[in-house]
């Protein structure tokens, strides 16, 4: 299964409204998670199971899709929210792990 | 809280051996199986393997890129999981990750640690 994220870069402003894509090569039921990336720090869990949200996710942050295609959107961007994410599909038995390329997001 | 923490990054030539270490704290080690990630400089994220908690089998499972070279094992005595790197290639340098599990028996990993550099370099 190849993980697509779209787009590479968003140029983005503080309050904008971001929504970033994941498409999966075939249908990987609600298997999902998303992950933020910033220099210097381990990938911090947002998203699991596509929609349900780690423990203590500002609620800007939310999840959505089934089968193939999956978004992240954040209501309202924040200054802290600037970093690289990344769409993970997980398989269970057996395990594997697939994730996207990232897409990062940049102050416009 | 819940703290792991990568140790056993260094340089090392291509051809020979390291082995990381992940020490855990603050969770019951025991219950969670454990992954190992990596990311190479400049790249995205990539798994390399994992192993199951002792209630799902305890066993591991990895990555084609690094199956047959790599062994993930535990010590649930000393709340560490391994991960044994042979035959080291320059493609395997990377910044390595432990993570857990975000609940007994899933996939989806809930904390990472903070990361330690492995360089393969002649």
């Amino acid at each position: 299964i190849v993980m697509t994220q779209s787009p590479a870069t968003l140029s983005v402003s503080p309050g904008d409204r971001v929504t970033l894509s994941c498409r999966a090569s075939q249908s990987i039921g609600g298997t999902l998670a998303w992950y933020q990336l910033k220099p210097g720090q381990p990938p911090r869990l947002l998203i699991y199971n596509t929609s349900s949200r780690a423990t203590g996710l500002p609620a800007r942050f939310s999840g959505s899709g089934s089968g193939t295609e999956f978004t992240l959107t954040i209501s309202s961007l924040e200054s802290e929210d600037f970093a690289v994410y990344y769409c993970q599909h997980y398989n269970t038995w057996p395990a594997l792990y697939t994730f996207g390329q990232g897409t990062k997001l940049e102050i416009k | 809280e819940v703290q792991l923490v990568e140790s056993g990054g260094g340089l090392v030539q291509p051809g020979r051996s390291l082995r990381l270490s992940c020490t855990a704290s603050g969770f019951t080690f025991g219950h969670f199986g454990m992954s190992w990630f990596r990311q190479p400089p400049g790249k995205g994220l990539e798994w390399v393997g994992l192993i199951r908690s002792w209630s799902y089998g305890g066993a591991a499972e990895y990555a084609a890129s690094v199956k047959g070279r790599f062994t993930i094992s535990r010590d649930d005595s000393k709340n560490i999981a391994y991960l044994q790197m042979n035959s080291l290639k320059t493609v395997d340098t990377a910044v390595y990750y432990c993570a857990k599990e975000g609940a007994s028996g899933v996939l989806w990993t809930d904390y990472w640690g903070q990361g330690t550099l492995v360089t393969v370099s002649s």
